[in-house]
């Protein structure tokens, strides 16, 4: 069946530091991806998107592109701040299926 | 705005007593998902909805029940044949029929069961 493999955390930085979190996805057809942040004590939010291959997802200074040969869609930033700490989820959804498969989520600990 | 209510934020009980958690979505989505997390653990489904009056367990159904009555409205209980009950949360909504298929949570409902 479908699965997503996140690194594990937590991962920590400084300050400015370039961020790269790693997820990989197994998938029979051609899944949807994306990235949620989930801040302590609250929900999750929507981070970015990507539908099809070779697509780029953004939002605030965050990218992630989907990478089909590789089966890939990692998260990266140019410059950490201490409020990008925060838990990060990769998931994907196949077309023919409105359920999310979820990784297992990666915690991100940003020293000033 | 659209979005989606979660109440209360922080629920106490005692263990053997039933406890329902609300959950209200005005995106007009089709679809409403109930999750479990525990402290440093991802995300474990619990049940979902695709349609008013139909719903289907997830991977971890035993002890909690639901109901979906109307759209917007997706109720989640845990009864007392929960053996551990104490976790946080989460109720999510997304449309169906369009192939991406993104989540919107709530905030979330910490229930605390001593």
């Amino acid at each position: 069946g479908d699965s997503v493999t996140q690194m594990e955390g937590p991962v920590t930085l400084s300050e400015e530091a370039f961020l790269t979190i790693n997820c990989t996805y197994t998938a029979t057809g051609y899944p949807s991806l994306f990235w949620y942040v989930q801040y302590p004590g609250e929900g999750l939010q929507l981070l970015l998107k990507a539908t099809k291959a070779d697509d780029k997802g953004s939002n605030k200074g965050f990218e992630a592109t989907y990478r089909k040969e590789t089966t890939s869609f990692h998260l990266e930033k140019g410059s950490v701040q201490v409020s990008d700490s925060a838990v990060y989820f990769c998931a994907l959804s196949e077309k023919s299926n409105y359920q999310l498969i979820w990784g297992a989520g990666t915690k991100l600990i940003i020293k000033p | 705005d659209g979005g989606i209510t979660q109440s209360p934020k922080y629920l106490f009980r005692k263990e053997g007593q039933n406890v329902t958690l609300s959950c209200e979505q005005n995106l007009n989505h089709d679809a409403m998902y109930w999750y479990r997390q525990d402290p440093g653990q991802g995300l474990r489904l619990i049940y979902y909805s695709q349609i008013v009056n139909d719903f289907q367990k997830g991977d971890i159904a035993e002890g909690y029940s639901v109901s979906r009555e109307k759209k917007e409205s997706f109720p989640l209980t845990v009864t007392s044949a929960q053996k551990n009950p104490t976790a946080f949360y989460l109720c999510a909504s997304s449309i169906t029929g369009t192939g991406v298929y993104e989540q919107y949570f709530g905030p979330g409902t910490r229930l605390t069961v001593t």
